[in-house]
């Protein structure tokens, strides 16, 4: 079964940091980009970041650039975000998503990991 | 950034309606365009990509239109299971999302 699941999330104070992983199984796993997408209590969803297969490009919102830090690792099928100088307006679910081949498109999901940063 | 419009905001309908949403882009995307079903505390669900091609599994009921900046998803036959809220999202350069159209009982 393809699947993908989050873990990481809680609570940070602003200023913070926190790392998120994504743990991936059921697919050939480093034949696909993979992104993170997040979505603030009640919101809509807003691209994160994303990185290739290899794990050679990787890609920000302008959001996060500066803040934010993807990366993988194809012999444990995973990627993690590493992320800094949290803010309020960063607290949200996040999702780990996988490309659909050929696209950049999100055929597969994982239920997400909750982060809230507050005082 | 590329901009998404999606409208309605909200749609209410009866099962066994026709509903059609519609995504405006703020420029061009090709057929670049995704469209996602998300349930309450759920993750969203990838129902057509290439804005027209319906991804395995989903029923047919389901089907995306159009190209450049007006696209349209179309559920032919609403279904107890179709209310949720629908996303549009671009992919031609960095993704962006809609604001999404919550689809209620009337």
């Amino acid at each position: 079964e393809v699947q993908l699941v989050e873990s990481g999330g809680g609570l940070v104070q602003p200023g913070g940091s926190l790392r998120l992983s994504c743990a991936a199984s059921g697919f050939t796993f480093g034949s696909y980009a993979m992104n993170w997408v997040r979505q603030a209590p009640g919101k809509g969803l807003e691209w994160v970041s994303a990185i290739s297969g290899s794990g050679g490009s990787t890609y920000y919102a302008d959001s996060v650039k500066g803040r934010f830090t993807i990366s993988r690792d194809n012999s444990k099928n995973t990627i993690y975000v590493q992320m800094n100088t949290l803010r309020a307006e960063d607290t949200a679910i996040y999702y780990c998503a996988k490309c659909r081949y050929g696209t950049d498109s999100f055929d597969i999901w994982g239920q997400g990991t909750m982060v809230t940063v507050s005082s | 950034d590329i901009q998404m419009t999606q409208s309605p905001s909200t749609l209410s309908a009866s099962v066994g309606d026709r509903v059609t949403i519609t995504c405006r882009a703020s420029q061009s995307v090709s057929s670049w365009l995704a469209w996602y079903q998300q349930k309450p505390g759920k993750p969203p669900k990838l129902l057509i990509y290439k804005a027209s091609t319906l991804e395995s599994g989903v029923p047919s009921r389901f089907s995306g239109s159009g190209s450049g900046t007006e696209f349209t998803l179309t559920v032919s036959s609403l279904q107890p299971d179709d209310f949720a809220t629908y996303y549009c999202q671009q992919y031609d350069s960095s993704p962006t999302f809609g604001r999404g159209t919550i689809v209620e009982i009337k």
